[in-house]
């Protein structure tokens, strides 16, 4: 079974500088993707960014960005320039790859980022 | 487009009551995930259904929790005789595929 690990039960950065969260896994699939969703006051679930396992380049979405280490199986969100709008909980999140997959979500507990003024 | 709508989004009951949840996939999705998320906890999956089929309820307790997707209307998740550990929040996805899943905004069980 797949099991998604995130040691940091609460974080806070100080606005426009850089935090790392940090997400481990662990299965024994070769294809799977990689999710990292944020989750606001209001409990809206966003996605924030994906990588697909079989892809060595590091996804990138504007200021957010992954170091994916497949062998380690790490996965880890960087932020840059915090802005105070990223304060929510940040979860980590695994799904087998099809076939073999039914789709579904596996989510680690959670990292609470504040972003302080 | 409209995205993933869920109602209610807050839902009280007593117990022994019946709790009804109601989730519109997006337009064009025919996929359906019903997840749940305990206090301080992540999503912890429940049950994926396609159009008149449950395809995955490994994550459904096996007593009291029902789901359903018709061929017309909403997927429902039915839960009977409520308790008070069945207060959570209860979020709908859906997708086109195996793909990005979106998110409804949740609906928050409290059960007295």
């Amino acid at each position: 079974a797949q099991t998604v690990t995130q040691s940091q039960p609460e974080m806070s950065v100080q606005e426009a500088e850089t935090v790392t969260l940090s997400c481990t896994y662990d299965t024994s699939e070769s294809n799977y993707y990689l999710f990292w969703y944020k989750q606001p006051p209001s409990r809206q679930m966003i996605l924030v960014i994906r990588q697909e396992a079989y892809k060595q380049q590091n996804a990138t979405e504007n200021r957010f960005s992954v170091n994916f280490q497949k062998a380690a199986k790490s996965f880890s969100l960087k932020i840059s320039d915090s802005q105070l709008g990223d304060t929510a909980m940040y979860f980590c999140a695994f799904m087998k790859h099809f076939p073999g997959s039914q789709g579904n979500l596996i989510f680690g507990k959670g990292t609470k980022l504040s972003v302080k003024p | 487009n409209a995205g993933v709508m869920q109602n209610p989004r807050h839902l009280v009951r007593r117990r022994g009551q019946e709790a009804r949840l109601r989730c519109s996939p997006m337009k064009g999705h025919s996929h359906v995930y019903w997840y749940r998320q305990l206090p301080e906890e992540g999503l912890k999956f429940m049950v994926y259904l396609q159009k008149e089929n449950i395809i995955d309820e490994s994550g459904m307790p096996k007593e009291r929790f029902s789901a359903e997707f018709p061929k017309e209307g909403p997927s429902i998740l039915r839960i009977q005789q409520v308790v008070r550990g069945d207060s959570a929040a209860y979020f709908c996805a859906s997708s086109h595929g195996f793909d990005e899943q979106f998110f409804g905004p949740g609906t928050r069980l409290t059960v007295l």
